[in-house]
Order: structure tokens, then sequence, then C-alpha cells
């Protein structure tokens, strides 16, 4: 089975702080991606990346940046984070291909900042 | 503009009886895909069932089934049998001609509470 782990499940972090948030998947996918979820807004993408040291910007990457320097890991990084980033934030990833190929997502991370 | 389109914010039913929920979508690419996932209370995204644009019949999976109405540009989602355990948040989800890297676009969500 795909495993998507994502490094916490719930986090608190302060105004100001530098957040790292870590996804690591083990089925070898060329395709990782982060979202951010948000009651009645459904999931937004933030990054995608396709390969290694490769990314792409989503509908709201503003506030955000990505590190991907192994295939299986996946980073987000809110630089100075703010309040209006507590959200909850879901990694996934897929097979490169337009077939019938579904993301597999991590639990999630639940961030408060305060 | 909005690409995926759920109407209904909640739903309830009784359990053991169908429920459907509603998608559309808004694509001019002919090679697109439509996916559907679950996410329960503990917050995992977990895939339910997949239509491809060329796909001639339904996709059904279990007690899944995808209405897939092309001319209308609609993708329901039909649950037989409800069970307490389906209750959920229901998203809808599609990959079309700018989703080449797998780039999904999602639904606001439907949230399904099955009555006992």
């Amino acid at each position: 089975d795909v495993k998507v782990t994502q490094s916490s499940r719930y986090l608190v972090k302060r105004t100001g702080e530098k957040v790292f948030l870590e996804c690591v998947q083990d089925m070898d996918h060329e395709n990782m991606f982060w979202y951010r979820q948000d009651p009645g807004l459904g999931l937004r993408l933030i990054y995608f990346s396709y390969d290694v040291k490769m990314k792409e910007k989503g509908d709201i990457p503003e506030g955000y940046s990505v590190s991907r320097e192994k295939k299986e890991r996946f980073s987000l990084i809110l630089e100075s984070a703010s309040t209006n980033q507590t959200s909850m934030y879901l990694c996934a990833s897929t097979i490169s291909g337009r077939g019938t190929y579904e993301q597999y997502f991590g639990p999630g991370t639940r961030l408060t900042v305060t | 503009a909005q690409k995926i389109t759920q109407t209904q914010p909640g739903m309830f039913v009784q359990e053991k009886e169908a429920v459907t929920l509603d998608c559309t979508y808004d694509t001019s690419d002919p090679s697109y895909g439509l996916f559907w996932y679950k996410q329960p209370s503990s917050g995992e995204m977990i895939f339910l069932i997949y239509q491809g644009s060329y796909d001639q019949q339904n996709a059904t999976e279990g007690r899944y089934s995808l209405n897939f109405q092309k001319a209308r540009k609609s993708a329901n989602l039909v649950i037989s049998a409800s069970q307490l355990g389906d209750s959920a948040m229901y998203f809808c989800a599609m990959r079309d001609h700018g989703g080449s890297q797998g780039n999904l676009n999602f639904g606001k969500g439907t949230k399904l509470s099955v009555k006992p």
C-alpha cells in the first residue's frame, strides 16, 4: 500500500516563526503536492513538484515556499508564519501521467498560528 | 473560474437508503478525469472512484457509483445502502489539460450525515 506520512498531526506556532512541514512517500512517486484545506473552501493547491528540485506554484503560493531535495520528500515552508495561515495542510503524491492515477494523501497537519 | 461545483454544503440521509451527491464541472479539454474522495472526521482523504471522459460506462466500486452525464458536465456520486460510517465530507475533483502532472481541482465538498 502507498503510504504518505506527514511529520506532525498537530502543530502550534507563533506569529513570525519559520515553520517546516514535512511529507514523505514510499512509493517512488514523481509528483507531490501541498494543499491547504479551510472550511467552505475545499482543498486549494499551494505548490506541487513533478521531480526532484522542480516546483510549480499552485493557486495560493503566497507566503509559502517548498523544497524537494529527494524524490520521496517534499517540504512546505512558511517563512514567517501569520495567523491567516492557520489551517489544515495536506500532502499528496501520485505517479506521473494522465491515466487513472489518483492522488494518495497523508493524514494532514493541523497548524495553528497564534 | 471555478472548475468543480458542489452545490450541497450538507446533506442528511437515513441509514440503509441511497443518496446522491452532486458535482458539476467545467472544462474545454476533451480528455479529463473525475475523482471522488471521502474525508472522515479523522482527516485523511480516501479515494473512492474514478471516471475517465472517454469511459463508455459509469464507474462503480462496491456501494459507490458515479452517474456520469457528459453532455450536462455532471459527475454525481451515488452511495447505495448508506451506513453510519459513510458520514464524512465528500469531495469531487477533476484533472484536465492543466493537470499533466496529476494536478487536481477540488470542489468545496459536501458534508454527508447518515442518521440511524
